[in-house]
């Protein structure tokens, strides 16, 4: 257990649609990260939070990716306007151990844009 | 910027036989963490191993360790008496100790055969 749960898990809408995922760590984190995984790829890097405060955000979060975490605990990625390039594995991680070096990762929300 | 190669995209290696998974990266930077996680197929992706740049002796965890070589910029895995569960892809990544963000290799897929 990676102490990261994510919802849904799977998501399928058409192009041009709005989505939300939401990532919950079990306990709280001051951090949290969001990456996007497409078939056959290594994750990239979306974006990262320290507590409620959106620090760093990747290229490719375009105008029409939004992120929040309200009150520094679950976070949310919403996709505006969905394109069928968007279809990827979105995972959450949360960093634990010593030093809080090492990031664990969620279950990942799938999403397929039609 | 930082960057990871895995030059490997497919292994295979005999149940309880020992398989070696390659990785390098290119950094400027001479304090950072190296890690390898593995993902199942449609499953959650898990750490396997981390290494600290500054500790010159190699990480192990059980069957798993790796050969951290700093000056090459390499650091491979070897998975010894592989087992049928340790089919997955294997990714490589690196995070400065000065950022946050996890850099991907672009994985390796391994199999097991029995």
């Amino acid at each position: 257990d990676t102490g990261v749960s994510q919802d849904p898990r799977h998501k399928i809408t058409k192009r041009g649609q709005n989505v939300t995922f939401r990532c919950d760590p079990i306990s709280e984190h001051n951090r949290l990260y969001w990456y996007r995984q497409t078939l056959g790829q290594g994750p990239e890097f979306l974006t990262y939070f320290q507590n409620e405060a959106q620090l760093e955000k990747s290229r490719l979060l375009s105008d029409r990716f939004s992120a929040e975490r309200p009150k520094g605990s679950f976070s949310t990625l919403e996709i505006q306007r969905t394109e069928q390039g968007d279809s990827a594995m979105y995972l959450c991680a949360i960093p634990r151990g010593a030093r809080m070096n090492t990031q664990y990762f969620g279950p990942g929300t799938r999403l397929t844009v039609l | 910027a930082q960057t990871v190669t895995q030059s490997q995209p497919e292994m295979s290696v005999q149940e309880a036989e020992t398989v070696t998974l390659s990785c390098t990266y290119d950094t400027s930077e001479s304090d950072y963490y190296l890690f390898w996680y593995k993902q199942p197929p449609s499953r959650q992706m898990i750490l396997v191993i981390r290494q600290e740049a500054y500790k010159q002796q190699n990480a192990t965890e059980n069957r798993f360790s790796v050969n951290f070589q700093k000056a090459a910029k390499s650091f491979s895995l070897k998975i010894s008496d592989s087992q049928l569960g340790d089919a997955a892809m294997y990714f490589c990544a690196y995070r400065s100790n000065a950022g946050n963000m996890l850099t991907f290799g672009g994985g390796t897929r391994l199999m097991v055969k029995p």
